[in-house]
């Protein structure tokens, strides 16, 4: 079947203005999962989504960055204003069930503030 | 939270031989251990996990082992081969994280033919 999708690729934008990334996670996967991860880094927690529950959001690295899931399936990731310390490639997961279990990754978005 | 220490950094080895990479966790609440490899350019990719009620798992030439009680984990690589060559990373979730996951900061193991 399908794996987890991201779109777009790759968005490049200009300091101060706003993007917007999206996650299509596996079909059926109540648990959706947003990382940051910066050149030559480790994966960064942004924000984790279960079923209909809040999400956790403690990972955000500021008021800058929120992200919403419509429906229980398709997230989108937004930074306004966003700044050349933003520019990483955003990786979303999705994972069966409750609490730890194996999570699917997507291939990311590189983003690049100029 | 959860805090994941992972060493080497880098690690370099010849065909054949074995590889191995520690981490160390902070919460002793955590129970699931995954790691993944990560292949320049691509995302990241399960290749074993381990829960807190088991000590060692192995999938052929991979294997993890956990201390629980040292709060460790260390995932062990035999006959490696050129194609294992990537960065691989160790994470940590459960317990107060529940289901996000802590990695560690990622190990560059280079196989040379």
């Amino acid at each position: 079947g399908a794996g987890v999708s991201q779109s777009p690729s790759n968005k490049v934008t200009e300091k101060g203005k706003d993007v917007e990334l999206r996650c299509d996670p596996i079909s059926g996967h109540t648990a959706l999962y947003w990382y940051r991860q910066s050149l030559g880094q480790g994966l960064e927690f942004l924000i984790y989504f279960q079923g209909n529950s809040a999400p956790d959001k403690s990972g955000l690295p500021s008021d800058r960055f929120s992200a919403e899931r419509t429906g229980g399936s398709v997230s989108t990731l937004t930074i306004q204003r966003t700044q050349q310390e933003d520019s990483a490639v955003y990786l979303c997961a999705s994972s069966a069930g409750q609490g730890a279990n194996e999570q699917f990754f997507g291939p990311g978005t590189r983003l690049t503030v100029l | 939270g959860e805090n994941v220490e992972q060493h080497p950094s880098t690690l370099s080895v010849q065909e054949g031989d074995s590889a191995v990479i520690k981490c160390t966790y902070s919460d002793s609440a955590s129970n699931y251990f995954p790691w993944y490899k990560q292949e320049l350019g691509k995302r990241p990719q399960l290749i074993i996990d381990i829960r807190s009620n088991v000590g060692e798992k192995k999938d052929q030439r991979i294997a993890v082992t956990l201390n629980k009680t040292a709060k460790h984990f260390s995932l062990h690589i035999t006959e490696t081969q050129p194609e294992d060559s990537a960065v691989y990373f160790c994470a940590a979730a459960g317990g107060t994280s529940y289901g996000k996951l802590t990695f560690g900061q990622g190990t560059i193991l280079t196989v040379h033919p």
